[in-house]
C-alpha cells in the first residue's frame, strides 16, 4: 500500500499561475517532509523541507502548508516559470533517514 | 566535481545476465542509498548503509546485492536479470542518519532488460 499518496500526477499552468500539489500520509511515525524536484535524465534534488511542528515554511516561490491532524501537506509555487517544468515528488521520512516518495506530479509551465 | 556519480549512465543487456552499477560520492557522507525508479516514475528505496554497514533492506529479491567498499562507495550487482528490473537505479548520500540530513541523489543509471 502507498503510504504518502500525491495528488495531482500532472498539472498544466501558464506563466505565473500557482500550481498546488497535495500528499496526505498514513503513518504518524513519519517526523520530516521534504520536496524533491526533478528534471528529465536528471536525481532528484531537494527543494524545501519541513517538519511537523510548522504548519508553513516558505522558501523563495516555494511554500510548504502543513496540516499535523489532517495528516496532510501540500506545495504552491508562487509565479511559476517555464524553468519550473519538473515532476516533483513529496516524501516523508522514518527512522534511519528512510524515505517514503509520493507517486510523483508532472508539473508543466506554458510560457 | 559531481558529488554523487553512478556509472554507467545506460546498461542495455539480455534477460538472465548478472550486471553491476557502481557509485561514488565525494561529499565525505556516511549514508549511502539505492532506490530504483519504475517506468511510472515511482520512487522506492532498496538500501542504505551507514558507514559501510546494511541499515535498510527493503523487502529487495535476494539477486540484488549492494556492497560498499568503503564509505565512498555503494555498488549494486544484480544477477540473473529479469525484465520487471528494468527501470531507472539511483544512488544518493546523506551527512549521516541523524538530524533530518538531506539526501543527495546521483543522475541515474538505465537499467534495459531485452
Amino acid at each position: 500500500q502507498q503510504q504518502v499518496k500525491q495528488s495531482p500526477q500532472s498539472l498544466i499552468v501558464q506563466k505565473g499561475g500557482i500550481p498546488i500539489i497535495n500528499c496526505a500520509y498514513e503513518n504518524t511515525a513519519f517526523d520530516y517532509f521534504p520536496w524533491y524536484q526533478q528534471f528529465p535524465g536528471k536525481g532528484p534534488a531537494l527543494l524545501i523541507a519541513i517538519r511537523p511542528d510548522v504548519s508553513e515554511k516558505k522558501e523563495g516561490r516555494f511554500t510548504i502548508s502543513f496540516n499535523k491532524s489532517a495528516k496532510q501537506f501540500s506545495l504552491h509555487i508562487m509565479d511559476s516559470q517555464p524553468g519550473d517544468s519538473a515532476t516533483y515528488f513529496c516524501a516523508a521520512k522514518a527512522a534511519g533517514n528512510k524515505l517514503t516518495f509520493g507517486g510523483g506530479t508532472r508539473v508543466l509551465v506554458k510560457p | 566535481d559531481t558529488a554523487v556519480s553512478q556509472t554507467p549512465k545506460y546498461l542495455v543487456t539480455q534477460m538472465g545476465n548478472d550486471k553491476s552499477i557502481k557509485c561514488e560520492q565525494n561529499l565525505g557522507h556516511d549514508t549511502m542509498y539505492w532506490y530504483k525508479q519504475d517506468s511510472k516514475k515511482f520512487l522506492k528505496i532498496m538500501f542504505s548503509y551507514n558507514n559501510k554497514e546494511l541499515i535498510i533492506n527493503e523487502t529487495v529479491p535476494n539477486r540484488f546485492s549492494p556492497k560498499s567498499p568503503d564509505k565512498a562507495h555503494l555498488n549494486l550487482h544484480i544477477n540473473s536479470l529479469e525484465l520487471g528490473d528494468s527501470a531507472v537505479y539511483f544512488c544518493a548520500s546523506s551527512q549521516d542518519l541523524n538530524n533530518n540530513q538531506p539526501q543527495h541523489f546521483g543522475d541515474g543509471t538505465r537499467l534495459s532488460i531485452l
